[in-house]
């Protein structure tokens, strides 16, 4: 499949190093947000998710934070894998639909 | 449990066609929504399906349209084609009713238009 991100900022890590992804988001209103991850040639993977009324949720190897103040969301992977290369996009909920307001996207891109 | 299943993965049309693609939701999930995606847009969203029902819709013209089922399977519909919509046309779906809190949305791995 072809590239959906010819010109994205690239983040550049070593493997075993920590990454950490960050997202400006634009509605103040928004109460859900969602971290994804797309490798090339594939559809958005679900990574974690936070609400509004939280400001630090954990998964495995994923920390999401959220800074409602502004308006600023970041993503950290802790040892970071090669498997972990690809774009990675925030999104941004709100109101009464699931309409999703996507980031632009951060490649990440891991080095042994 | 399958994940959302979209298909064809890859098509090819001329300009001034019409495309028809389809999308089949994770079991139980009766929410669908459309995105579009390009390298210079990004991820937009088209429209939202709940119960039958087109609950929101993006910014795209009437050329985009779309429709749900019973079943909850989706399809989406672009006449006319334009060299422009050559892009990756994703689906998602999530379990909930729009708006409910915490409703986590999975995609499929899309459908990739080549409009020449």
């Amino acid at each position: 499949g072809e590239s959906v991100g010819l010109h994205l900022p690239t983040l550049s890590v070593q493997e075993g190093d920590n990454s950490i992804i960050n997202c400006a988001y634009s509605n103040s209103a928004s109460d859900y947000f969602i971290w994804y991850k797309q490798e090339s040639g594939k559809g958005p993977q679900f990574i974690i998710d936070i609400r509004s009324n939280m400001d630090k949720r954990q998964g495995q190897r994923v920390t999401v934070l959220l800074n409602k103040t502004v308006k600023h969301l970041s993503l950290q992977i802790a040892a970071t894998q090669p498997g972990d290369s690809a774009v990675y996009f925030c999104a941004e909920k709100s109101g009464g639909y699931n309409k999703l307001i996507f980031g632009a996207g951060t490649r990440l891109a891991v080095h042994p | 449990k399958a994940g959302v299943t979209q298909t064809p993965r890859y098509l090819i049309k001329t300009r001034g066609q019409q495309v028809t693609l389809s999308c089949s939701p994770i079991s139980g999930h009766r929410s669908v929504s459309w995105y579009q995606q390009t390298p210079g847009q990004g991820l937009q969203f088209l429209f939202e399906y709940f119960s039958e029902t087109q609950r929101n819709k993006g910014n795209f013209p009437g050329r985009f349209s779309g429709r749900q089922f019973s079943n909850s399977r989706s399809e989406m519909n672009v006449s006319t084609l334009e060299l422009g919509d050559s892009a990756l046309y994703l689906c998602a779906s999530s379990l909930g009713q729009p708006g409910t809190a915490g409703n986590t949305i999975y995609f499929g791995e899309g459908s990739w238009l080549t409009v020449v």
